[in-house]
């Protein structure tokens, strides 16, 4: 099956600066990619999503890029503020599918 | 903006006891699903469902588990006897249909905690 590694598993920015995390998957069938920010207390939300006929996608301070070849992806975030501390979760599926597969997560924490 | 919402927050249960979960999905989404994710660890598939029917489900979803919508707006999970290893968050997630390109995008309740004695 399906297996998202995602890198950092912690990160710690100061504000203004710009955060990555990164995530690679196995499995070639897979064409959509959502990244999820968790708050405390709440469940995980959708910041953004790419499908593999893109190589990346943008929203304002968020952007995620896609390379299918070396089947990893990125979330990009610019000018970092301190609400943008959470947990990210990337996650992974194929559309003949309905399972998304989560990587473990990053902590990103934003200090002013 | 629609939510999906999940009672309870929170259940504190006896090994061996019977727990449902219930969930009210976004009233026009035709996907169902149950996640879990044990304390510090990912997100797990548990099982999706369809026009009334489980579409998929995961190695985790065993005999113990079983899903309903007994109504036009609830969705349960039901563990039979529970086991201290079923203690993590379980989210429910609704998504209104597959996109052009056949992706399902899902909104996540806020999740009920279940912790297991």
């Amino acid at each position: 099956g399906e297996n998202v590694e995602q890198h950092p598993s912690t990160l710690s920015v100061q504000e203004g600066d710009s955060a990555v995390i990164k995530c690679t998957y196995s499995d070639s069938a897979s064409n959509y990619f959502p990244w999820y920010k968790q708050e405390l207390g709440k469940g995980p939300q959708l910041i953004i999503d790419i499908r593999s006929n893109v190589g990346e996608k943008k929203d304002q301070r968020i952007a995620v890029t896609l390379n299918k070849t070396a089947k990893h992806f990125s979330l990009h975030i610019t000018e970092t503020q301190p609400e943008d501390s959470a947990v990210y979760f990337c996650a992974a599926s194929r559309n003949s599918g309905y399972a998304l597969n989560f990587g473990k997560g990053t902590s990103l924490l934003v200090t002013p | 903006e629609p939510e999906v919402t999940q009672t309870p927050s929170h259940q504190v249960t006896q090994m061996g006891q019977e727990v449902i979960l219930r969930c009210v999905p976004i009233s026009n989404h035709l996907y169902f699903y149950w996640y879990r994710q044990i304390l510090g660890q990912k997100v797990e598939f548990l099982v999706s469902f369809y026009n009334n029917e489980i579409s998929e489900k995961s190695e985790i979803f065993d005999d113990q588990f079983s899903v309903e919508r007994p109504d036009g707006s609830n969705f349960t999970l039901k563990i039979r006897s529970t086991k201290l290893e079923d203690s993590a968050m379980y989210f429910c997630a609704s998504s209104k249909n597959r996109d052009t390109s056949g992706a399902n995008v899902l909104t996540f309740g806020a999740g009920s905690r279940l912790t297991v004695l």
